[in-house]
């Protein structure tokens, strides 16, 4: 099962882009990455998700390197209520979902 | 929408008790999953299952069981609760198909005494 590393916290102003790391060096190439966060003690809530191109939606973009070997997501006007711990996943395109999060990277915007 | 229900929010039991933890699903999704997360811990998978009547183990599964009867049902059973199990539970659910998103219940908040 392919694992993902994060950096356990990160800071960035309001208004400014944030960018979160994430490595997967054992992806395969049928396995997606997913990004979720999670606020205090809600579920934790999908952002986006890729398997090659780069993505973007109104939460977010998504930017995968060639190699796939990592990614990174941006985050381009960071608010206060974006503050919440990020994760990101690997998931495989079928077979057995077995659903690895981690302890993601804790966010944190600075007014 | 799809909507992942769990059962209880907040629960306390007493230590030595059987504890059911349900959840349940109305989108038909084949795979369902649950996860304790603790402070510093993130989430961690106990057990997932991508069927009814199957399931495997996650990363944590000493001290639970799962139970899968039907498909948009999935129960959580700790057999005989202990204080290390106090911790907030979450399921989750997900499509077989790639590409669509994993849902997740609000979380159960379990206290053992």
């Amino acid at each position: 099962d392919a694992k993902t590393t994060q950096p356990t916290s990160m800071d960035c102003a309001e208004g400014r882009a944030a960018n979160l790391p994430c490595n997967h060096s054992t992806i395969s190439g049928n396995e997606y990455v997913y990004w979720y966060r999670q606020i205090h003690s809600q579920g934790p809530q999908y952002i986006i998700h890729g398997l090659k191109n780069n993505e973007t939606n109104e939460m977010a973009s998504l930017i995968i390197t060639e190699d796939r070997k990592s990614s990174t997501l941006i985050l381009p006007h960071a608010t206060l209520r974006d503050t919440a711990v990020y994760y990101c996943i690997v998931r495989p395109v079928q077979g057995a979902q077995k659903l690895v999060f981690g302890q993601g990277t804790r966010l944190t915007i600075n007014p | 929408d799809v909507k992942v229900t769990q059962s209880s929010r907040y629960l306390v039991k007493r230590t030595g008790e059987k504890v059911f933890l349900e959840c349940v699903q109305d989108m038909d999704h084949e795979n369902m999953f649950w996860y304790r997360q603790d402070p510093g811990l993130g989430l961690r998978l106990i057990y997932f299952s991508y069927d009814v009547k199957m399931k495997e183990k996650g990363d944590i599964p000493e001290g639970y069981s799962v139970s899968r009867e039907k498909k948009e049902r999935f129960s959580l059973i700790l057999e005989s609760a202990s204080t290390n199990q106090t911790s907030m539970y979450l399921c989750a659910s997900l499509a077989q198909f790639a590409g669509n998103t994993i849902y997740f219940g609000e979380g159960s908040w379990l206290t053992v005494v």
